[in-house]
């Protein structure tokens, strides 16, 4: 069966610091990914999304970047954390192009910038 | 674009009571619908899914139905338990979206009093 692994699980990082957050997904080929953002009392904003290695979209401009170097794995990155990049960070994923597909999420990533 | 209206919560309700949870959405064609929820400190989980109108998704005594000519996809159940309490999200994808993509409501907080 498939999985999705995400780590760190919780990160405080100071203002200015890079940020690495990387997603593992095992069990299938070729899915698409995505990283979702969750700020405080809010719902979800979708901020990249992969069809496949070396292919990122991203939806809303900011101070993150997303990488795809393998298959089943996506990264997210900057280089100089703000505070107002703190919140909880969800990789997700799915396969094939039909609609009623299913995005299944990990558990998240807390970030707090202090 | 597509967009997804659901009831602002928070929702309390003491066990065994009756749940809805409303959700309309904007959307061209023919979205999918889902119900996503969200326990504390946790990812999001797949609750129900429906892909086409009329459909039913259940699951766990949660159900919900795709109605297009009212844009609606509510969220019901009979008889709430407290480990029902959590944080729901309607979405959807396709429509004159991506079919690859979720558009999220901002969810609403559920809890349940024993």
């Amino acid at each position: 069966s498939q999985t999705i692994h995400q780590w760190p699980a919780t990160l405080v990082q100071p203002v200015g610091s890079p940020l690495s957050l990387e997603c593992t997904v095992e069990g299938t080929s070729n899915p698409n990914l995505y990283w979702y953002r969750q700020a405080a009392g809010r719902g979800l904003q979708l901020l990249f999304y992969s069809v496949g290695i070396g292919q990122i979209s991203s939806e809303v401009p900011q101070n993150l970047s997303a990488s795809r170097p393998q298959d089943r794995q996506f990264i997210l990155s900057s280089k100089k954390l703000l505070l107002s990049d703190s919140g909880f960070y969800l990789c997700a994923w799915s396969l094939g192009r039909d609609s009623g597909n299913t995005i299944y999420f990990g558990e998240g990533s807390w970030l707090t910038v202090v | 674009g597509n967009s997804v209206t659901q009831m602002e919560g928070p929702v309390t309700l003491s066990e065994e009571a009756f749940l809805t949870i409303n959700c309309t959405y904007t959307a061209t064609g023919y979205p999918s619908l889902f119900w996503y929820v969200q326990y504390p400190g946790e990812g999001l989980q797949l609750l129900l899914k429906a892909t086409k109108a009329d459909d039913k998704g259940s699951n766990k005594g949660f159900e919900a139905t795709y109605r297009k000519e009212t844009t609606s996809f509510h969220l019901e159940k009979g008889s709430v338990q407290v480990s029902d309490s959590a944080v729901y999200f309607c979405a959807l994808s396709g429509g004159s979206g991506s079919a690859r993509q979720l558009t999220f409501g901002s969810g609403t907080q559920l809890t349940v009093l024993p």
